[in-house]
């Protein structure tokens, strides 16, 4: 069963415009909340992340969203630019034991359009 | 500063070779984890490590062995290759909360690719 969701495999935005990207999880344990973004033959790279006491977090162009009790949290790029076409992956991590060890959705690859 | 580097960065086998991942990091983190990143399923954790001479199960750890036993480097071994083990395979580490400059994310070497056929 699939703890950390991303419905949406890919996503095309013009260059310019915002760009949103949504998570889905389940596990209520859950209580901190990461974004990576990944170019081809590359690894992940950390971008973003927030934890289950706030609702949102901003780093330049990048703000997280999240919504606790919708099990929801998403990613807004604006205004988003060419470089930002990349792989990005959720991530959450667990209280508890183990607690350094992070579930993946799996993925969502944005096309930013000039 | 290298962070994390991986050795190699392609391989083919053939079905029953062995061959050894190898992760390095300089980054003087306690935790090291290993991945597998397939189409259409994400990361999933094969093994990882809490410290030197540790090692655990992750999701997926079936057909790998790990070893870690220097700190800085994190080893995957694949004893008897099968094609089910093609896919590109990450390592990445992570710092002891509360460490100087401590930030909750794990770092990623750029991946090996493996073929399996």
């Amino acid at each position: 069963d699939q703890q950390v969701k991303q419905n949406s495999p890919s996503l095309s935005v013009q260059e310019g415009r915002i760009s949103i990207l949504n998570c889905d999880y389940t596990n209520s344990m859950f209580d901190y909340f990461l974004w990576y973004k990944k170019y081809p033959a590359e690894g992940p790279t950390f971008l973003i992340s927030i934890s289950s006491i706030k609702d949102k977090n901003e780093d330049g162009r990048f703000t997280v969203f999240l919504n606790k009790s919708a099990k929801h949290l998403s990613l807004h790029i604006v205004p988003s630019q060419p470089g930002d076409s990349a792989v990005y992956f959720c991530a959450a991590r667990a209280r508890g034991a183990g607690s350094y060890q992070l579930t993946f959705g799996k993925g969502t690859k944005l096309s930013v359009i000039p | 500063n290298a962070g994390v580097t991986q050795t190699p960065k392609f391989r083919v086998l053939k079905t029953g070779q062995s061959m050894t991942l190898l992760c390095a990091q300089d980054m003087n983190h306690e935790y090291m984890y290993w991945y597998r990143q397939d189409p259409g399923m994400g990361l999933r954790l094969i093994h990882y490590s809490v410290g030197e001479g540790t090692t655990a199960k992750g999701e997926v750890p079936d057909g790998y062995n790990v070893s870690r036993l220097k700190k800085q480097n994190f080893l995957l071994g694949l004893e008897s290759a099968a094609p089910s083990q093609t896919s590109v395979y990450f390592c990445a580490s992570s710092p002891l909360a509360g460490a100087e400059g401590y930030q909750e994310t794990q770092y990623f070497g750029p991946g090996t690719r493996l073929l399996v056929l």
